[in-house]
């Protein structure tokens, strides 16, 4: 079957680094997706990675290893408003996106 | 101007009753989608229409059926709710439908709760 694997919680520090890690399980891969949820609002678009390596836009970097199934969000200069749950996400050989549950990011003064 | 919109917010019901939700996306994209996110926050997505065709529908109950008048247009309709049926339903859109950098534009979720 498929399946998306990432932390349940995490809790940071504020002007910190954190690494949020997602494993895939997928019939084929078309890329894989990070989005940022605040709580009671809609899920955002952050990063999308296709081919092996980092990705880096400002103060977040995404990489990706298909050989591994595997991904990570990495944030850096932590701030409170970066408390939210990340949502991770692979792409199948149908364009069909299968959804981590997410992971809450608890950022702490 | 909101990109992808959906009303109501918030919407609370007795079980039995049919009821609506309806999204709007003023980015021209050619595909609009319904996902559900449940309590433990898990998106499953339901429906999605390009260019007013259905495209996907994963083994949703058929009490649940989308209604595209237009491709800037994908509403819900629901009959004979039920207590499961409770949570949170987004709309997103995208252009294209078979890229590999889909980017969602989501809706700010409309919250059933069924009593």
């Amino acid at each position: 079957g498929q399946n998306i694997d990432q932390p349940t919680e995490m809790t940071a520090t504020e002007g910190a680094i954190v690494q949020i890690n997602c494993t895939y399980q997928t019939s084929g891969f078309n890329g894989l997706f990070w989005y940022q949820q605040h709580a009671g609002e809609a899920p955002t678009f952050l990063s999308y990675n296709v081919l092996d390596g980092l990705e880096e836009k400002g103060r977040f970097s995404s990489f990706l290893s298909r050989s591994k199934g595997y991904s990570y969000l990495l944030l850096k200069e932590l701030q409170m408003k970066d408390s939210a749950s990340y949502l991770c996400a692979a792409m199948d050989s149908n364009y069909q996106l299968i959804w981590g549950a997410g992971t809450k990011l608890i950022i702490k003064p | 101007d909101t990109a992808v919109s959906q009303t109501p917010k918030y919407l609370v019901t007795q079980m039995g009753n049919d009821k609506s939700i309806k999204c709007e996306q003023n980015l021209g994209h050619d595909t609009m989608y319904w996902y559900k996110q449940d309590s433990k926050k898990f998106l499953k997505i339901m429906f999605s229409y390009n260019n007013k065709e259905l495209i996907i529908n994963e083994t949703v109950p058929n009490r649940f059926s989308p209604k595209s008048p237009d491709k800037a247009h994908l509403n819900l309709h629901i009959n004979s709710l039920e207590l499961g049926d409770s949570a949170v339903y987004f709309c997103a859109s995208s252009q294209g439908e078979h890229s590999g950098a889909n980017v969602l534009t989501f809706g700010a979720g409309s919250r059933l709760t069924v009593l």
